[in-house]
């Protein structure tokens, strides 16, 4: 079953540091989105992405944050000057459609800011 | 989107059916109730999903209520593995983002 992949899996970064994120979502899916989950707390939406443009991201998604989808097959969360409070792990997804199609989910990345 | 209400957790033996409910009195017409489960630190899994007809798929059955104002996700046979925690979410089809509540921890025993 096709699946939504994220790396690195573990990602340790300085605080101040740029990090980049990497995800493949499912392949014939058009619709992406990145969510995160500080410990012990809710899945939190930070921004979808469809046709090479945000349609909608959230009020944590701000100017330290980017989204990108460099080629066909990638799509990529760019954190430009990384804070303490950036720690958490961050879901990738994706959907073929928009609408009521569902979300499917990659494993995470787990950032970890020193 | 509408909100939900779930209870923090419950369990279940293995072997029976898990019967978690959840109610989204505010719903409205066009939205949909998905139901996914999230285990240990993995990312959402996606289980199920409907409007108004109950629904079934090779993980669990989705009951909606004619009102359309509580839902029930049943696993018909549960084992340790479904230990997890369980979300139902209300979304409409124009808006993308996932509301995760703290949905319904659920606990498999032996």
């Amino acid at each position: 079953e096709p699946e939504v992949t994220q790396t690195p899996s573990h990602q340790v970064t300085q605080m101040g540091q740029e990090v980049i994120l990497r995800c493949v979502p499912i392949s014939n899916h058009l619709y992406f989105y990145w969510y995160r989950q500080i410990l012990g707390q809710k899945v939190e939406f930070l921004v979808s992405f469809y046709n090479n443009e945000i349609s909608e991201k959230s009020e944590i998604f701000d100017d330290q944050f980017s989204v990108e989808r460099p080629d066909g097959s990638n799509f990529t969360l760019k954190i430009r000057s990384t804070k303490l409070e950036d720690s958490a792990m961050y879901f990738c997804a994706s959907s073929d459609q928009g609408g009521n199609q569902p979300q499917h989910f990659g494993d995470g990345t787990r950032l970890s800011i020193l | 989107d509408a909100k939900t209400t779930q209870p923090p957790s419950m369990d279940c033996a293995e072997g029976r059916a898990a019967n978690l409910p959840c109610n989204h009195s505010t719903i409205s017409g066009n939205e949909y109730v998905y139901w996914y489960r999230q285990i240990h630190s993995q990312g959402p899994q996606y289980i199920i999903h409907g409007l108004k007809n109950n629904e079934t798929n090779e993980m669990a059955s989705l009951i909606i209520t004619e009102d359309r104002k509580s839902s029930t996700l049943i696993l018909p046979h549960a084992t340790l593995r479904d230990t997890a925690v369980y979300y139902c979410i209300v979304k409409g089809s124009t808006l993308g983002r996932l509301y995760f509540g703290r949905g319904t921890q659920l606990t498999v025993w032996p």
